[in-house]
């Protein structure tokens, strides 16, 4: 089964700092990878996707994210932190295959984005 | 243009009573997705339909459960004698394509079901 961990509950950092969120995921093949990002009282917006190709993957926001293989990781990146970009920000992997998991996504627990001006 | 839009936005019920929960997907989406998340927890996955038809029902916890696409579109969400812990955010999701072919999940605003 597939699964994702997140270590990070809550992390606090200055606007204008860098920012690397980490996720490490589950699965037996290459795996479709997500990050979503969650502000309150709004749903889940795509931040970006990994399906195959170049690991390092561009999003919106600013945001970067690299598929490393061998670490099982996905870690999300971003040079300088915004006030905006407080939230909460969920990793999450896809099921590339066919079988029981096939379409349905696994979210981690999430990690609360606290950006101190 | 429009996305994945949920009804009602909050539903206040007691325990025992039956609630349904309605998900307009982004037109043209072949695939629906629901999703349940609780206080402090990433979402966790409860069924899906490609067109009409439930692929994958296996998240549902129980028989109290139940969902319903019937002209691949609209989807309602259906859960008997209400429990309190299953007070959470029901979120619905659509996509372009085949579930799981790389197709990105749209989210709808959820709602939030709280069983007194």
């Amino acid at each position: 089964a597939q699964s994702v961990t997140q270590p990070d509950i809550h992390i606090t950092v200055s606007e204008g700092a860098s920012l690397e969120l980490r996720c490490n995921y589950s699965y037996g093949a290459t795996p479709y990878l997500f990050w979503y990002v969650q502000s309150p009282g709004q749903g889940l917006q795509l931040l970006l996707k990994y399906f195959s190709g170049d690991t390092l993957v561009q999003g919106i926001k600013g945001f970067e994210a690299e598929f490393k293989r061998s670490q099982s990781s996905f870690n999300l990146r971003k040079p300088s932190v915004h006030w905006s970009d407080a939230a909460e920000y969920f990793c999450a992997v896809g099921a590339n295959a066919g079988g029981t998991s096939y379409g349905k996504l696994t979210f981690g627990q999430g990690t609360i984005l606290t950006v101190h001006p | 243009g429009a996305g994945v839009s949920q009804t009602p936005s909050n539903k206040v019920t007691e325990k025992g009573k039956y609630v349904e929960l309605r998900c307009d997907p982004i037109s043209g989406h072949t695939a629906l997705y629901w999703y349940r998340q609780s206080l402090g927890q990433g979402p966790e996955f409860l069924i899906y339909f490609q067109g009409t038809g439930a692929a994958d029902d296996s998240g549902l916890p129980n028989d109290r459960f139940f969902a319903v696409r019937p002209e691949g579109s609209v989807s309602t969400l259906k859960i008997q004698r209400t429990e309190r812990g299953d007070s959470a955010v029901y979120l619905c999701a659509s996509s372009r394509g085949l579930a799981g072919a790389g197709e990105t999940q749209y989210f709808g605003p959820g709602t939030r079901l709280l069983v007194l």
